[in-house]
C-alpha cells in the first residue's frame, strides 16, 4: 500500500517552461487536492476533485491546471512557468472530502522556477 | 473564510516537559479537526483526527482536545522528546469550505536533550 505518491521529487524550470507534477493513490479515495506551501504563507488550496471528471478551483488556482480521468491520478499542470510559482506543492487524498476520514498527504515536489 | 491561528510559533524546551500547542479557528461549523506533523523538508504526517462530535482524541503520549463552539483545540505532548523537534499544523476541515482543510502557520517545537 503505497498510499499518496508524487513525482517528481525535485524540478528546476525556467521561466515560460511547462510541465506536470503527478499524484497516485492507491486508497480509492474519490477526493484529491493539491496544495503549495510557501514560507510565511503556510499551506493554500489550489485545485480539488471530488471524484473522477469533477474538480474545482481553490484559494489559489492561477497558473494551474488540472483534470481527474481516474480516481487514482490527479496531474497539476503548470501551464507557462513563473518564478512566483517557486513552491513545495502537495498532493493529499481522502475517502470522502475529509468528514468522516482523515486526508492523507504525499511527500511532496519541490519546484524552482528561474 | 476560515482562519486559522496557531500559538506559540515556536517553542524550545528540554526533554522531558510536558507541553500545550494551540490552535483556534474562526469559523466554527467544522466537520472535524486534523493535527499534522512535519518534519524539515518532508510531508504532512497526520497525527490525529478529532470528528466534531468528539472532545478530545489520544495517541500515546498525545492528546487533542476540541472546543467546537468556541473555535479552539489544543495539542498536549506528554513527557517531550528530541525525536518530537518538527513542525505541529493544525487544520479544520468543513463549514463554509465544505471539506476542504484550511491550515495555520504551524508551531515550530524543538526539545533539547
Amino acid at each position: 500500500n503505497a498510499g499518496v505518491t508524487q513525482t517528481p521529487k525535485f524540478q528546476v524550470l525556467k521561466t515560460g517552461q511547462s510541465m506536470t507534477l503527478q499524484c497516485a493513490q492507491d486508497m480509492n479515495h474519490e477526493y484529491m487536492s493539491w496544495y503549495r506551501q510557501d514560507p510565511g504563507m503556510g499551506l493554500r488550496l489550489i485545485h480539488y476533485s471530488v471524484g473522477a471528471g469533477i474538480t474545482d478551483q481553490g484559494e489559489v488556482p492561477n497558473g494551474y491546471n488540472v483534470s481527474r480521468s481516474t480516481t487514482e491520478d490527479f496531474p497539476l499542470r503548470l501551464l507557462s512557468a513563473a518564478p512566483s510559482q517557486t513552491s513545495v506543492y502537495f498532493c493529499a487524498s481522502s475517502v470522502t472530502p475529509g468528514l468522516l476520514y482523515g486526508y492523507t498527504f504525499g511527500s511532496g515536489t519541490r519546484l524552482t522556477v528561474v | 473564510k476560515q482562519e486559522v491561528t496557531q500559538i506559540p510559533a515556536a517553542l524550545s524546551v528540554p526533554e522531558g516537559e510536558n507541553l500545550v500547542l494551540n490552535c483556534s479557528f474562526t469559523d466554527s461549523a467544522i466537520y472535524n479537526l486534523q493535527w499534522f506533523r512535519q518534519d524539515p523538508g518532508k510531508g504532512l504526517t497526520s497525527l490525529l483526527l478529532i470528528q466534531s462530535s468528539q472532545r478530545e482524541q489520544t495517541s500515546g503520549r498525545l492528546n487533542a482536545s476540541l472546543d467546537k463552539s468556541s473555535g479552539r483545540s489544543t495539542l498536549y505532548i506528554a513527557a517531550s522528546q528530541p525525536g518530537d523537534s518538527a513542525t505541529y499544523l493544525c487544520a479544520p476541515a468543513g463549514g463554509t469550505s465544505y471539506g476542504k482543510l484550511t491550515f495555520g502557520q504551524g508551531t515550530i517545537l524543538t526539545v533539547h536533550p
